[in-house]
């Protein structure tokens, strides 16, 4: 999975303030996802990309928002409307199809100021 | 949409004992399920997956079983080792959409 980069690794959001995390893949994979992990919750999809230029909404959109202009790229900002940002972020990517596994990136841990 | 129940939530055996994770689905349009393993503060790592036209399939000391008919699918790992303990996370995905949908964890602890 060494395909898969985010940055960065940790990350503190003022009050008030946007932030971006990126999320890279030189795997060639058509699909995008970003997950949010809470503990002792299971990983939440917020928003997830098949194609460049596209995206959709997950079971936690609000607050986030996510761009697609490169296949490579699919990063994540979170806004000031997102509450409760504290948590562990993971990107994955995936081809296309049915069936196709999905590979995480190492993750990048948000905390509020 | 998908809704996957994962049991248990914590789960300790002794070292060299089996360990089994239960995860059952609601959606029985669901053709794929796969298990990531999670050590602490690392990514979830793909360990196995299974399709819905296959009842079972093995990787060494790893298997995992699937009954489409009751909707559950099941990780068996064997002669556990320490470096068995982390959180494992299985998921489903529906027919035709590239959505995951996880279960909510088992933590597993191997006893030395």
């Amino acid at each position: 999975d060494g395909g898969i980069t985010q940055s960065p690794k940790y990350l503190f959001r003022k009050e008030g303030q946007n932030v971006t995390l990126s999320c890279e893949q030189n795997l060639n994979h058509d699909a995008m996802y970003w997950y949010r992990q809470d503990p002792g919750q299971g990983l939440r999809l917020i928003y997830y990309s098949q194609i460049v230029n596209d995206f959709q909404k997950g079971d936690i959109a609000e607050g986030y928002s996510v761009s697609r202009e490169k296949k490579e790229s699919f990063p994540l900002t979170v806004t000031s409307a997102q509450k409760n940002p504290t948590a562990f972020y993971l990107c994955a990517s995936s081809m296309n199809g049915e069936r196709q596994p999905q590979h995480f990136g190492d993750g990048t841990r948000l905390s509020i100021l | 949409g998908e809704n996957v129940e994962q049991h248990p939530s914590t789960l300790s055996v002794q070292e060299g004992d089996s360990a089994v994770i239960k995860c059952t689905y609601s959606d029985s349009a669901s053709n794929y399920f796969p298990w990531y393993k999670q050590e602490l503060g690392k990514r979830p790592q793909l360990i196995i997956d299974i399709r819905s036209n296959v009842g079972e399939k093995k990787d060494q000391r790893i298997a995992v079983t699937l009954n489409k008919t009751a909707k559950h699918f099941s990780l068996h790992i064997t002669e556990t080792q320490p470096e068995d303990s982390a959180v494992y996370f299985c998921a489903a995905r529906d027919f035709g959409n590239e959505k995951l949908t996880f279960g909510t964890g088992t933590r597993l602890t191997i006893i030395p």
